[in-house]
């Protein structure tokens, strides 16, 4: 069945970058039919769909604006897996994360809380 | 943005009893091309991440039991379990796939009366 497994750091300083991964098992990042969403989840903010990549015959990336200027979701076909790059995070990014798969998110990764501290 | 909104805020049912949970669109989700509103329920416990058991609206997601059931259409949906279980105490959230960016309601919080 189809998995997708998280890894990156819990931790994050004030002004870096945040880094995630997500590996995928049992489907194909280059996949004609499925798309690779960012997900992250906080009290104040709720549920808040980050962005995805997908490939229709080439690549395609869609961002929410409220992040759309320090995001970047980058596949690997090599390694199947997609990773998020967010840029100059702040306190207001801690969150859990999550990896997920297509427009209802049918499969999600485990989740990695991600606090943003110094 | 479409804004989707829950109602209730937290819900207390009886086991064995129906529970129905709201959730309004801001905008419509109806998906003329293939006549289905791309709307998803999911169930999310402490410590997990959400799942899936309903997308277009109304189609249950295998695996699902059948005591969970979606209807609706347009802005208007709802969310109903049967016969509450001990196991469906969780969080329930209904979202849009309808247009960029996809967009969750605030949850609502079902518990055992």
């Amino acid at each position: 069945q189809v998995q997708l497994q998280q890894s990156g750091p819990g931790l994050v300083k004030p002004s870096q970058t945040l880094l995630l991964t997500c590996v995928i098992s049992g489907d194909s990042v280059s996949s004609n039919i499925a798309t690779w969403n960012w997900i992250r989840q906080s009290p104040s903010r709720g549920l808040e769909w980050l962005g995805r990549t997908y490939y229709r015959s080439k690549w395609y990336h869609d961002y929410a604006l409220s992040v759309t200027s320090r995001i970047t979701i980058s596949p690997d076909t090599a390694k199947n897996q997609f990773s998020l790059h967010l840029n100059s995070v702040t306190p207001e990014d801690t969150a859990v994360y999550f990896c997920a798969r297509n427009s209802a998110f049918d499969i999600w990764g485990h989740g990695t809380m991600v606090t943003v501290s110094s | 943005d479409i804004v989707m909104t829950q109602s209730p805020d937290s819900l207390a049912v009886s086991l064995g009893e129906r529970a129905t949970i709201n959730c309004k669109s801001s905008h419509s989700v109806f998906y003329s091309s293939n006549n289905e509103n791309c709307l998803a329920w999911y169930q999310q416990k402490p410590g997990q991440p959400p799942r899936l058991l309903i997308y277009w609206a109304s189609s249950r997601e295998p695996g699902v039991p059948d005591r969970f059931s979606g209807s609706g259409s347009g802005t208007d949906f709802t969310l109903t379990i049967s016969s509450l279980q001990a196991e469906d105490v969780a969080v329930y959230y209904c979202q849009q796939y309808f247009i960029l960016p996809f967009t969750f309601g605030q949850g609502t919080k079902l518990e055992i009366k």
